[in-house]
Order: C-alpha cells, then sequence, then structure tokens
C-alpha cells in the first residue's frame, strides 16, 4: 500500500524557512516523479513544484520559483521542500503526490505564515 | 501556462441525478487530463488519469471524456457520499494546473 507521510510545517514569520518532508513507502520511490501541491485555506488547489525520479529535473510555479527549493533522497525513501523567504500567501496545507498523475496523496502538513 | 477552466464552479442536484462538469484547457493538452475528488477536511482522491481511465477502485459511476481543450466528468447516477468538490488538472506540461474547482452541493 502506498503511504505519503508529510511533516516540517508550523508557525512561521514572514521572511523566515521551513524544510517539509515526505516519507514514502509501499513503491519503488526511485522510480516516480513526485510533486508538491498546496491548498490555501478554504481555496483550491494549486501545484507547486515536481521533481524527477532521479532528482535530476525540477519544476516551480512561477509564484515559488527562487524561494523554494525541492530535492529527495532516494536511499531515505524521502522528498523534500525548503522554503525560503515566507510570506503571508504560502499559508496553506502541503501535499505531497505521487508520479505525474496525483496518483497517491498524503494527508498534508499545515504552513502558517504570520508575525 | 495552461489556463484551466473548469464549469460550474458549484452545483445542487439530487441524489440518483446525472451530474456533468465540464474543464477546458487554455491549449491543447492531448489527453493529459486527470479528475480528482475532495471532501471536507480530507485529501484529494485521484478519480481518472489520462481523461477516461479510471483508477484503481474507483466505482464506474465516475466516467470522464475529452481530448484536446474540452474535457467533462459525468457521475451517472449521484449518491451521498459522491458529495465532494471536485478538480481537473493538466499534465500535459510543467507548470501543471488545477481548474479551481466544482463544489457538488445537495439539492
Amino acid at each position: 500500500e502506498v503511504q505519503l507521510l508529510e511533516s516540517g510545517g508550523g508557525l512561521v514569520q514572514p521572511g523566515g524557512s521551513l524544510r517539509l518532508s515526505c516519507a514514502a513507502s509501499g513503491f519503488t520511490f526511485s522510480s516516480y516523479a513526485m510533486s508538491w501541491v498546496r491548498q490555501a485555506p478554504g481555496k483550491g488547489l494549486e501545484w507547486v513544484s515536481a521533481i524527477s525520479g532521479g532528482g535530476g529535473a525540477t519544476y516551480y510555479a512561477d509564484t515559488v520559483k527562487g524561494r523554494f527549493t525541492i530535492s529527495r533522497d532516494n536511499s531515505k525513501n524521502t522528498l523534500y521542500l525548503q522554503m525560503n523567504t515566507l510570506r503571508a500567501e504560502d499559508t496553506a496545507l502541503y501535499y505531497c503526490t505521487k508520479d505525474r498523475i496525483s496518483a497517491n496523496w498524503g494527508q498534508g502538513t499545515l504552513v502558517t505564515v504570520s508575525s | 501556462d495552461i489556463q484551466m477552466t473548469q464549469s460550474p464552479s458549484s452545483l445542487s442536484a439530487s441524489v440518483g441525478d446525472r451530474v456533468t462538469i465540464t474543464c477546458r484547457a487554455s491549449q491543447g493538452i492531448s489527453n493529459y487530463l486527470a479528475w480528482f475528488q475532495q471532501k471536507p477536511g480530507k485529501a484529494p482522491k485521484s478519480l481518472i488519469y489520462a481523461a477516461s481511465t479510471l483508477q484503481s477502485g474507483v466505482p464506474s459511476k465516475f466516467s470522464g471524456s475529452g481530448s484536446g481543450t474540452d474535457f467533462t466528468l459525468t457521475i451517472s447516477s449521484l449518491q451521498p457520499e459522491d458529495f465532494a468538490t471536485y478538480y481537473c488538472q493538466q499534465y500535459n506540461s510543467h507548470p501543471l494546473t488545477f481548474g479551481g474547482g466544482t463544489k457538488v452541493e445537495i439539492k
């Protein structure tokens, strides 16, 4: 059974940083692209970033480009999202998803950016 | 970037109704389209990929169609567990983009 478990969310001041993690199990992690998708309170889904299975290709939404960095450690079956220079509008529930079609989703980790 | 436009943004329907949601891409995306269902307080669930292929375990009352720029999600006979918000997403090219969502409510 595919399992995705996000962690690392919390309350951070504007301009601060956080690193999210997503521990994956139940599939051959290195064979699949992975994505981060977020959902602001009461709003729709927003794709944030994706990374290829080997980690050599990364992609970002314009809203986070230059501030967020996606990475993965295939030896640890873990996906990361380093978030710098956080803004109030980055407040959201952050999900990790498996493969380009987001066939599986974690339960999310909440990031709140507020002073 | 490819814009995805869903309609309607919300609808009211009764149990047993046939419901259709549409999704339009701002440029052609072949069949690289997925549909998701989200219930309040829960993570989204994948229903359909490649425009019309049901994910494993998804009941056949859900169906998807379309190619190019115009797509539809149909629920053949709405049941109480189907009241939720539905999203489309294109995965033809990065940045991947979602539609704004369609909330299906009980009439």
